[in-house]
């Protein structure tokens, strides 16, 4: 089945440590982002990629870092950068037309610092 | 910028009632319009889209939304609420040209029996 595969589910970080979230798609689409969700706040988007070896800085890139070598693939780094990092993390995907198509999400990762 | 409002962060109903939840968004131009569904610990699904093919969208379990430009407004309905409904709702716009979503901060939406 198509479909976006985030790992891992559940992930805890140390103070100071950098931790990568994986996110991969079949679907062939060319967009991927990703979005933290907070309680209250709805989604914020931290980076996108709308073509393999580009990606751009969303509304709260601060502290993350992300690489897209490969269609299906687009990792975030959490980095010891991000003071406050515990959320619920969202990776989706999209094919990458003008702001009609919908975008298809992974069942998100819940990173918790310990 | 662009913006979504979303009124009533929980919403809750009974069993059978109307559930009425609203989205206002703020552009120069129509935008496309979305809702999606979250159940707890899962990414999100989407119910419907609006993308000015028609201004009354149908979308899935039995949910539907109204684009209203003279009022800025998406709301989503359904006729008859179901226990299975219960979960978070998010209103999205996409500007028009673009396909980064914005999202209002969402409606949990409980359902009592």
């Amino acid at each position: 089945d198509g479909g976006i595969t985030q790992s891992p589910k559940y992930l805890f970080r140390k103070e100071g440590q950098n931790v990568t979230l994986s996110c991969e798609q079949n679907l062939n689409h060319d967009a991927m982002y990703w979005y933290r969700q907070d309680p209250g706040q709805g989604l914020r988007l931290i980076y996108y990629s709308q073509i393999v070896n580009d990606f751009q800085k969303g509304d709260i890139a601060e502290g993350y870092s992300v690489s897209r070598e490969k269609k299906e693939s687009f990792p975030l780094t959490v980095t010891s950068a991000q003071k406050n990092p515990t959320a619920f993390y969202l990776c989706a995907s999209s094919r990458a037309q003008g702001g009609n198509t919908e975008a298809f999400f992974g069942q998100g990762t819940r990173l918790t610092v310990v | 910028a662009q913006s979504v409002t979303q009124l009533g962060s929980h919403v809750s109903v009974s069993e059978g009632a109307l559930v009425l939840l609203r989205c206002n968004y703020s552009s120069s131009v129509p935008p496309y319009l979305f809702w999606y569904v979250q159940y707890p610990n899962q990414g999100l699904q989407l119910l419907l889209k609006y993308t000015s093919a028609a201004t009354l969208v149908k979308g899935i379990n039995g949910f539907e939304a109204e684009f209203k430009k003279s009022e800025t407004s998406f709301h989503l309905t359904k006729p008859s609420a179901h226990m299975s409904d219960a979960a978070e709702y998010f209103c999205a716009v996409s500007p028009t040209g673009y396909n980064k979503l914005i999202f209002g901060a969402g409606t949990r939406l409980a359902v009592h029996p």
